[in-house]
């Protein structure tokens, strides 16, 4: 079975851009995940999704965005790039809550 | 509010040295406690999927248990090929698709 697959895998953008990256589940997942990880703050939980809904939320604000599609691939999105967003931003999936998250390979942004 | 503590931060054994992580958390009713092995640039890998105090799982060098307090990941006889970080993250019962990650315990491991 194939694993998580994150596009981008590196991206470099500049201060007040906005970033779109995608994550595709595993097969027959339907729950993903999406995690922000940097040095000091270790891995962050930004929001879930299950069969194209919202249903859990972490402490980011307004310009972390997201959504899932029918077919359980995810797009996270962050407008208005600060330096402080630069991060491996990771994705998980797993078959429902409470089991096991499978992560993917992640996505390195570099804001400059 | 959910939180996970890690110790040692980082953690140096000769080739053959047996030692143990430890995982320190409180949650609002323990859904999972996941172990993760983490490699530099790259996403988390799983290890261990524990659920009631008194668990316990293998896979080859590593163990894992499971207390209502704590989790320990014990590593007999490590290989230099175990150096890595390791986290450990909890996951609360009306929490959907939320980890709470501990900081990490970094593993190096000498020939």
């Amino acid at each position: 079975k194939a694993g998580v697959t994150q596009t981008p895998r590196y991206l470099i953008k500049t201060r007040g851009q906005q970033v779109t990256l995608s994550c595709s589940p595993i097969s027959g997942h339907r729950s993903v995940s999406w995690y922000q990880q940097t040095p000091g703050q270790g891995l962050q939980f930004l929001f879930e999704y299950f069969s194209e809904t919202q249903r859990n939320k972490g402490n980011f604000p307004g310009r972390f965005s997201g959504r899932q599609f029918s077919n359980s691939r995810s797009e996270m999105n962050v407008s208005t790039l600060e330096l402080g967003d630069s991060a491996l931003y990771l994705c998980a999936s797993d078959g429902q809550s409470g089991e096991t998250q499978y992560f993917g390979p992640g996505t390195r942004l570099l804001v400059l | 509010e959910d939180q996970v503590t890690q110790s040692p931060e980082a953690l140096r054994l000769q080739e053959g040295e047996s030692s143990s992580l430890n995982c320190s958390y409180t949650v609002s009713g323990l859904r999972g406690l996941f172990w993760y092995r983490q490699d530099p640039g790259k996403g988390p890998e799983f290890l261990f999927t524990l659920y009631s105090a008194g668990e316990e799982k293998e896979k080859e060098r590593l163990k894992a248990t499971l207390t209502k307090k704590e989790s320990f990941l014990h590593i007999t006889a490590p290989k230099p090929e175990d150096s890595a970080t390791y986290l450990c993250a909890v996951q609360a019962g009306t929490s959907y698709g939320k980890l709470t990650f501990g900081q990490g315990t970094i593993l190096t491991v000498h020939p």
